[in-house]
C-alpha cells in the first residue's frame, strides 16, 4: 500500500540553527500539506500546496519558515533559525482532493535545545 | 485556530465496552472527518461524513452528524486494546480554502 514518506523521523537541533524536513507524498496526489502538532494538541496546518502552488500559508511563520514543492511532487519544509518553541511533531499529508481524505506520513519529531 | 472541540478529553474503558466521543464545531462545514493517532505516529483516516449525511458506518465505527447542533459523535463498538489511541475530528469548512481544521482530540485507553 502506498504511503507518505518523511525524513528524518527524529531531529535534535540547537536554537538558531537551520533545520529541514522532507516529504514524498503518495504518487498522483496533487495536494500536499505540512502540519505542526504540539504535544497534546491537534495538528495545525502550516502550508497547503496544490501541485507546485501554495494554496494556504496563512499560519506559516514566514520570518523563519519556508516551504517549497518545486516540481509538484516532493516537498521540503525549512526552519531558520530554529527556536525553542518550534519543538513539535511535523506531519506531512497528501490527498487527491483539497477537502477529501488525507494520508499522513509518520512525522518528524523536532527537539530544539 | 481549532474549530472542533472533542469531548471528553480522555476516556478509559474496558475491552468489549463501547466508546463514544463527541465533537462540536463552530462554522458551516463541507464535511467532517475522524482520524486516529497512535502515540508518536502519524494520523490515520477513519471516516468522512458529508454535511448532507446524518450517519455513516465502517466496521465497528459509527459516526453521526447533526448540522443543526454543529456536532458529531464517533462510536466504537466492542472496543479492543488495539483501539487505544487519540481520536481527532477535523472539519472542512465552506467558503474557505477547504483546508482541514483539527480539534484537540480525545485520548482513548482500552484496558485489557
Amino acid at each position: 500500500e502506498a504511503e507518505v514518506a518523511q525524513s528524518p523521523r527524529y531531529k535534535i537541533t540547537e536554537k538558531s540553527q537551520a533545520v529541514a524536513f522532507w516529504c514524498d507524498p503518495i504518487s498522483g496526489h496533487a495536494t500536499l500539506y505540512w502540519y505542526r502538532q504540539i504535544l497534546g494538541q491537534g495538528p495545525e496546518l502550516l502550508v497547503q500546496f496544490q501541485d507546485e502552488s501554495v494554496v494556504d500559508d496563512s499560519q506559516l511563520p514566514k520570518d523563519r519558515f519556508s516551504a517549497e514543492r518545486l516540481k509538484g511532487v516532493d516537498s521540503t519544509l525549512k526552519i531558520q533559525p530554529a527556536e525553542l518553541g518550534d519543538s513539535a511533531m511535523y506531519l506531512c499529508a497528501s490527498s487527491w482532493l483539497g477537502n477529501g481524505e488525507q494520508y499522513f506520513g509518520p512525522g518528524t519529531r523536532l527537539t530544539v535545545t | 485556530s481549532q474549530q472542533g472541540e472533542e469531548d471528553p478529553q480522555a476516556l478509559s474503558i474496558q475491552e468489549g465496552e463501547n466508546a463514544t466521543m463527541n465533537c462540536s464545531y463552530k462554522t458551516s462545514i463541507n464535511n467532517l472527518q475522524w482520524y486516529r493517532q497512535n502515540s508518536g505516529r502519524g494520523l490515520v483516516h477513519l471516516i468522512l461524513i458529508r454535511s448532507n449525511e446524518r450517519e455513516k458506518h465502517s466496521g465497528r465505527l459509527r459516526v453521526t452528524l447533526d448540522t443543526s447542533k454543529k456536532s458529531s459523535s464517533l462510536l466504537i463498538t466492542a472496543s479492543r486494546a488495539a483501539d487505544t489511541a487519540s481520536y481527532f475530528c477535523a472539519t472542512s469548512t465552506q467558503g474557505g480554502s477547504e483546508k482541514l481544521v483539527f480539534g484537540k482530540g480525545t485520548k482513548l485507553t482500552v484496558n485489557p
